[in-house]
C-alpha cells in the first residue's frame, strides 16, 4: 500500500525552526517528485515547496524563500521540510504529497495522488 | 502565480446532480486535477486529467473542460460526498509548478 506520513510538527515560537519529515512506503521513492502543501486554520491548500525526482530541482512559494529548505533522503525514502525563522502566518497543517501517477503503460505527472495525514505546526509565543 | 476561481459554497439535494466549476488561465493549456477534502481529513483525488478516475472512487464523479474552465460533475449526490473540493492544475506562470483553486463547499441536503 501506498503510503505518506509526517512527523515534526508542533508548537513553536516566533523565530523558532521545525523540521518536518514525511517517511515514504510502498512505491519507488527515487521515481516521483514530492511536494509540501499547507493549509491554514479555515483556509484553503497551499503550495509550499516542490522537489524533483532527482533532489536537483526545487521550488519554494516567495512567501518561505530564504526560510524553509526542502530535501529528501532515498536511502531513508524520506521527505524533509526544515523551517526556520518561523511566523505566525506559518501556522497550519502540512502535508507531503506525490506527485504523480503511474500505470504500466502511462504516467501522469501533474497529480498529487497520494498525500499524508498532515502535521500541525503552530507559531505562537 | 495564475489563479484558478471556484465558487464558495454550493449545494445540492440528495441524490441530484451538482457542478462545480473553476477558472483560470491555466486551464487553457493545462489539465485540471479535482481534490476532495473532509473536515480533518486529507485531501484525496478523485478526478485528473483529461478523463482519469482513481480506483475506489464512484463513477459519479466526471469532469470535463472547456477553454478557460473546467467543472466536476456530480451525478446523484451521497451524502458522504460533502466536503471540500479544490481544483488544480499546472500553473502557466514562470516557476511556479501548479496551483490551487480556492475551493467550494458542496452541501448535500
Amino acid at each position: 500500500e501506498v503510503q505518506l506520513l509526517e512527523s515534526g510538527g508542533g508548537l513553536v515560537q516566533p523565530g523558532g525552526s521545525l523540521r518536518l519529515s514525511c517517511a515514504a512506503s510502498g512505491f519507488t521513492f527515487v521515481n516521483y517528485g514530492m511536494t509540501w502543501v499547507r493549509q491554514a486554520p479555515g483556509k484553503g491548500l497551499e503550495l509550499v515547496s516542490s522537489i524533483s525526482d532527482s533532489g536537483k530541482s526545487v521550488y519554494y512559494v516567495d512567501s518561505v524563500k530564504g526560510r524553509f529548505t526542502i530535501s529528501r533522503d532515498t536511502s531513508k525514502n524520506t521527505l524533509y521540510l526544515q523551517m526556520n525563522s518561523l511566523r505566525a502566518e506559518d501556522t497550519a497543517v502540512y502535508y507531503c504529497a506525490k506527485e504523480g501517477n503511474c500505470t504500466p503503460t502511462v504516467c501522469y505527472w501533474d497529480v498529487f495522488d497520494v498525500w499524508g495525514p498532515g502535521t500541525m505546526v503552530t507559531v505562537s509565543s | 502565480s495564475s489563479e484558478l476561481t471556484q465558487d464558495p459554497a454550493v449545494s445540492v439535494a440528495l441524490g441530484h446532480t451538482v457542478r462545480i466549476t473553476c477558472q483560470g488561465d491555466s486551464l487553457r493549456r493545462y489539465y485540471v486535477n479535482w481534490y476532495q477534502q473532509k473536515p480533518g481529513q486529507a485531501p484525496v483525488v478523485v478526478f485528473y486529467g483529461e478523463n482519469n478516475r482513481p480506483s475506489g472512487i464512484p463513477d459519479r464523479f466526471s469532469g470535463s473542460s472547456s477553454g478557460n474552465t473546467a467543472s466536476l460533475t456530480i451525478t446523484g449526490a451521497q451524502a458522504e460526498d460533502e466536503a471540500d473540493y479544490y481544483c488544480s492544475s499546472r500553473d502557466s506562470s514562470t516557476n511556479h509548478p501548479y496551483v490551487f483553486g480556492t475551493g467550494t463547499k458542496v452541501t448535500v441536503l
